[in-house]
């Protein structure tokens, strides 16, 4: 199985500042399509994950533009240029490339 | 708009079973392919199974497979998962999941609201 790594696992963050999670798979995601599914989630504590990120950096519908992500091979990044109250919570990157899906441990926000 | 409404989560004895069931709506449901993918206390996400959409291929991972089944009832728009001889490890959120086409899984762009399987005596 792939297996998918994060850092830090935990971040605390002042409000306006920037944050940056890093996220590295064993192996290459680069599917038969030629595309990379590496995707981030977001998921605040008592709700569902929501994914934020798709296919490295396309942001999802209605997520602010001060996401962003990053990276090519096994080396993928998520970065918040100004980080707000309402980004705390757990982020995941996962990889649907390779069968069984596999997402890293989680990496939790906080504000400072 | 899509929502995903999960039901069917109980406390189970070990070795017992149980059906989740998400009922879909606001997209054509038998144009996608849908997976189950659980969370235990604590962890990350682990995709357990997928079904994809037109042809119903399906998919486990290792932990689920034999004792678990994936099946969709397209005239229903319907997702299930028939969970059998459960292990205390099977405790988690089970969340539903709408992927962005009918072949191609792991991309997850809708979540239920979970459901929670505890396996305990």
């Amino acid at each position: 199985d792939v297996v998918m790594t994060q850092s830090p696992l935990s971040l605390s963050v002042t409000l306006g500042q920037p944050a940056s999670i890093s996220c590295k798979s064993s192996q290459s995601l680069v599917y038969r399509d030629g595309n990379i599914y590496l995707n981030w989630f977001h998921q605040r504590p008592g709700q569902s994950p929501r994914r934020l990120i798709y296919m490295i950096f396309n942001r999802d519908s209605g997520v602010p533009d001060r996401f962003s992500g990053s990276g090519s091979g096994t080396d993928f990044t998520l970065k918040i240029s100004r980080v707000e109250a309402e980004d705390v919570g757990v982020y995941y990157c996962m990889q649907g490339t390779h069968w069984p899906f596999t997402s890293g441990p989680g990496t939790k926000v906080d504000i400072k | 708009e899509v929502q995903l409404l999960d039901s069917g989560g109980d406390l189970v004895q070990p070795g017992g079973s149980l059906r989740l069931t998400c009922a879909a709506s606001g997209f054509t449901f038998r144009n996608y392919a849908m997976s189950w993918v659980r969370q235990g206390p604590g962890k990350g996400l682990e995709w357990v199974s997928v079904i994809s959409g037109r042809d119903f291929v399906t998919h486990y991972a290792d932990s689920v497979k034999g004792r678990f089944t994936i099946s969709r009832d397209d005239s229903q728009n319907t997702l299930f998962l028939q969970m059998d001889s459960l292990r205390a490890e099977d405790t988690a959120v089970y969340y539903c999941v709408k992927e962005v086409s009918a072949v191609k899984s792991g991309t997850g762009d809708n979540w239920g609201q979970g459901t929670l399987v505890t396996v305990s005596s």
